[in-house]
This record gives C-alpha cells, sequence and structure tokens, in this order.
C-alpha cells in the first residue's frame, strides 16, 4: 500500500495562513490525494481531493507537486474552529487507509 | 440533507456479550466501510462491502462480523468484546472510484466492561 508521512504537530496563529505537508514517495498513478480532518469526539471530515493539478475548494488549496510524491494543503486563514487531526490518504478504487496525520494547533 | 446516521452514538457492554452497532446512508453509495479508532489513533479500516460483496482486511478479528442487507443499511457485529475492543467505530460509504471522496458518520463510542 501506498503510505503517506506526515509531521505529527504543527502550531499556527490565528487568521495566519498554515501549510500542512505531507510526503508520499511511492504513489501510483492511479492513485488520488486526499485530505480529511478530524475534529475531538467527531467522525473524519472531507477536505479536498486531487489527482495533478493544484485544487481550490471553499475550504482549503492542496498543492501537489510536479512529480506527486508531494503534496500540501493549505488553509488561507486558520481560525480556532481549524484544530483538528489533518489526515493526508492515497485512495485507490477499493478503500483508503489513514496514517498517522498531523495535529494542528491554531493559538488565538 | 442525505447523511451517514450511526447508532447508537455511545454503547457499553459487558465482556463477552454480543454488541451490534448499526449505519445507514441515504447517499445511495455502493461502498460501505467500516473502521476502529482506538484513542489518540487513526482510524483503522476493519472491512467494506461494495454493494453485496464483502471484503475483510487481513488483520481483523474474526470476532468482528458485518451485514449489509441492503444498500442503505450495515451493521457490524462483535460477537465476544473484549476489554480491548473499547474505541470509537465509524462508518463511512463512497462510491468505488478514487476521484469520491467518503462520508463519514458521527460514530459509535464502544465501552466494553
Amino acid at each position: 500500500d501506498a503510505k503517506t508521512t506526515q509531521p505529527n504537530s504543527m502550531e499556527s496563529n490565528e487568521e495566519e495562513p498554515v501549510h500542512l505537508p505531507c510526503n508520499h514517495s511511492t504513489i501510483s498513478g492511479t492513485d488520488y490525494i486526499h485530505w480529511y480532518r478530524q475534529l475531538p469526539s467527531q467522525g473524519p471530515e472531507y477536505v479536498i481531493h486531487g489527482l495533478t493539478s493544484n485544487v481550490n475548494n471553499r475550504m482549503a488549496s492542496l498543492a501537489i507537486a510536479e512529480d506527486r510524491k508531494s503534496s500540501t494543503l493549505i488553509l488561507h486563514r486558520a481560525t480556532l474552529r481549524d484544530a483538528a487531526v489533518y489526515y493526508c490518504i492515497l485512495r485507490d478504487m477499493n478503500d483508503m487507509r489513514f496514517g498517522a496525520g498531523t495535529r494542528l494547533t491554531v493559538k488565538p | 440533507d442525505a447523511m451517514v446516521i450511526q447508532n447508537p452514538r455511545y454503547q457499553v457492554t459487558q465482556f463477552g456479550k454480543p454488541v451490534t452497532l448499526s449505519c445507514s446512508q441515504t447517499l445511495n453509495h455502493n461502498v460501505m466501510y467500516w473502521y476502529q479508532q482506538k484513542s489518540s489513533q487513526a482510524p483503522k479500516l476493519l472491512f467494506h462491502y461494495y454493494d453485496k460483496d464483502f471484503n475483510n482486511e487481513a488483520d481483523t478479528p474474526d470476532n468482528f462480523q458485518s451485514r449489509r442487507p441492503n444498500t442503505s443499511f450495515c451493521f457490524l457485529d462483535i460477537r465476544s468484546p473484549g476489554l480491548g475492543d473499547t474505541a470509537m467505530y465509524l462508518c463511512a460509504t463512497s462510491r468505488l472510484q478514487g476521484t469520491y471522496g467518503y462520508t463519514f458518520g458521527s460514530g459509535t463510542r464502544l465501552t466494553v466492561v
């Protein structure tokens, strides 16, 4: 299985941008890069996903390296509600396996 | 709103007493998944159904079983819960293509005493 590597934790100040990195050097050509976040005592929540091109939605932006071996989730202005564990996951056809994720702390 | 609903939200069961957790969806997704998440750990995939085809992870204990009587419902049965099965159990749904995201329920927090 293709795996991802993320920093265990990151800190950000409120209203500043946050760049959450993810390495996936063994990614295959058909793997989509998905990002989810999990707030305390809740199920994971979809954030964004992409294949090759950078992607934007109302929650975040996803920047994908040209060789696809790494990606970065960008929160343009962090709020206290963005404090969560962020998971970078490679999804193939059948299933999705979580790595350890990055715990994001947002300071007021 | 279309969603994934898990019941109950909290469940306490006795050691060795069978327990069933339920998941329903209104998204008409053909794939349903069960994950186990222990405290401070990432969710771990137990098994998934593609329509009625059941796919078990190699390291999922035999104590865990699942049923999917129709597209909308999926059940997780734990035949003889042990103390180590205390965890959050998450249900998720998706379509069978990498381009689709997963929709998760809020989870059932199971405590085995």
